[in-house]
């Protein structure tokens, strides 16, 4: 069973580049989640996904677009990367009701 | 606004020793709270959460949380501190959107 798996784990950009996050879950959940961690400053929701073919904004969407096509991926796209938006990201899943994210071991973006 | 806070970058204790980790927070209506664990270079683990019921929550690696409605806190505790504890600790709770608020987290470092 391997969780949430994140793809890439580590890339570099030039400004102006654009990529996208692979978010991959096994465990059927509905939710699904994608968080930028920054030094100092916690976890921030970028974006969110109650279900299949579903996704809403987050705290700090800016910048960022997300598809949510099968249940059990959730991409996260930067058409124009810009250096602040070099940090580590977190993807995270879960199941229905009070039930703990599990996360996966994110992906190291930076842009130069 | 509903809020969580970690007032302490770091905690420093020693080995053997009971350690606590601080959280508080701010929320309209009955609290939902977590904590979680993270390790270099990996992603947040699920530790413990509080939904109801009993003030003294049990979760992972011998870790329990107490609950306090009146002081609205929910501090992470474990009654002998390891080396392996060293880590980053993060305390969240559950907004009334169905997303998670996390603090700014806490690095606990224990001494031989």
């Amino acid at each position: 069973n391997a969780g949430v798996t994140q793809t890439p784990k580590f890339r570099v950009l030039k400004t102006g580049q654009s990529m996208t996050l692979l978010c991959a879950q096994d465990m059927n959940h509905e939710y699904m989640y994608w968080y930028r961690q920054d030094p100092g400053m916690g976890l921030r929701l970028i974006h969110y996904s109650v279900g299949e073919g579903t996704t809403a904004k987050g705290e700090v969407p800016d910048g960022y677009n997300v598809s949510r096509l099968k249940k059990q991926n959730f991409l996260l796209g930067l058409e124009s990367a810009a250096p602040s938006q070099t940090s580590v990201y977190f993807c995270a899943s879960r199941d229905k009701g009070v039930r703990p994210q599990h996360f996966g071991d994110g992906t190291r973006l930076s842009i130069l | 606004a509903q809020s969580v806070a970690q007032p302490e970058d770091q905690v420093n204790v020693a080995e053997g020793n009971p350690l606590t980790v601080k959280c508080t927070y701010s929320v309209s209506g009955n609290p939902y709270l977590f904590w979680y664990v993270q390790y270099p270079n990996r992603g947040l683990q699920f530790l413990l959460k509080y939904i109801t019921g009993d003030n003294l929550v049990k979760g992972s690696y011998g870790f329990e949380a107490e609950f306090n409605k009146s002081q609205t806190s929910f501090h992470l505790k474990k009654p002998s501190a390891l080396v392996s504890d060293s880590a980053l600790y993060f305390c969240a709770v559950r907004d009334n959107t169905d997303k998670l608020i996390f603090g700014t987290g806490t690095r606990l470092q224990v001494f031989p």
